[in-house]
């Protein structure tokens, strides 16, 4: 049973440009949850995906979008981007998203903006 | 608003002690708790959770965890510590009925052999 799968591992970009990371969930899994986890801290809430919409958002500001599809994967985009945009970005998935299931995370993707 | 403090950035224990990594939360409603373990270069990772009943929660690898109402609090604890259980360690909040979780800074536990 695959887990939760992120792509690609590893991005550089350059401030200004735009960038798409996937994320495949646990099967069985149909909510996905983004989450930005700088150096040195715990992961911050970006937004939750359910039935390809957005949920429930963070706060992050609109350079932060995203979308899922109908296999319940799920794309994060970040446009315009900045130095600070520098970080782990996390996919998580559970079932439902209700607020007693555990979430099941993905190894991330390091973005690294130049 | 509802917080997490790990106030410890950092744990050291000898292998073969119990290990206890500290998390104080603070929520209006009823709290939805989380540990989870982070190795490096890797995703979360989930250890154990309490939603409601037994105070004391079994979870992964030999982990457990108290939760206190009064205290507000929800420690993690194993009762002899490994080599491989060195790694970074985070407690997470969720509100019952919202999908935010929040979560602590995180503790590094550093077993020594």
């Amino acid at each position: 049973d695959a887990g939760v799968t992120q792509s690609p591992t590893h991005l550089i970009k350059t401030r200004g440009q735009q960038v798409t990371l996937r994320c495949s969930p646990k099967s069985g899994h149909d909510t996905v949850s983004w989450y930005q986890q700088a150096l040195g801290q715990g992961p911050q809430f970006i937004f939750q995906y359910y039935e390809e919409e957005e949920r429930q958002r963070g706060n992050f500001p609109d350079r932060f979008s995203g979308h899922q599809f109908p296999n319940y994967s799920s794309e994060l985009n970040v446009n315009a981007l900045l130095l600070g945009d520098s970080a782990l970005y996390l996919c998580a998935s559970s079932f439902k998203g209700s607020s007693y299931n555990e979430q099941f995370f993905g190894p991330g993707t390091r973005l690294t903006v130049l | 608003a509802q917080s997490v403090a790990q106030p410890e950035d950092q744990v050291n224990v000898a292998e073969g002690n119990p290990l206890t990594v500290k998390c104080t939360y603070s929520v209006s409603g009823n709290p939805y708790l989380f540990w989870y373990v982070q190795y490096p270069n890797r995703g979360l990772q989930f250890l154990l959770k309490y939603i409601t009943g037994d105070n004391l929660v079994k979870g992964s690898y030999g982990f457990e965890a108290e939760f206190n109402k009064s205290q507000t609090s929800f420690h993690l604890k194993k009762p002899s510590a490994l080599v491989s259980d060195s790694a970074l360690y985070f407690c997470a909040l969720r509100a019952g009925g919202s999908y935010i979780p929040t979560f602590g800074r995180g503790t590094s536990l550093i077993v020594h052999p």
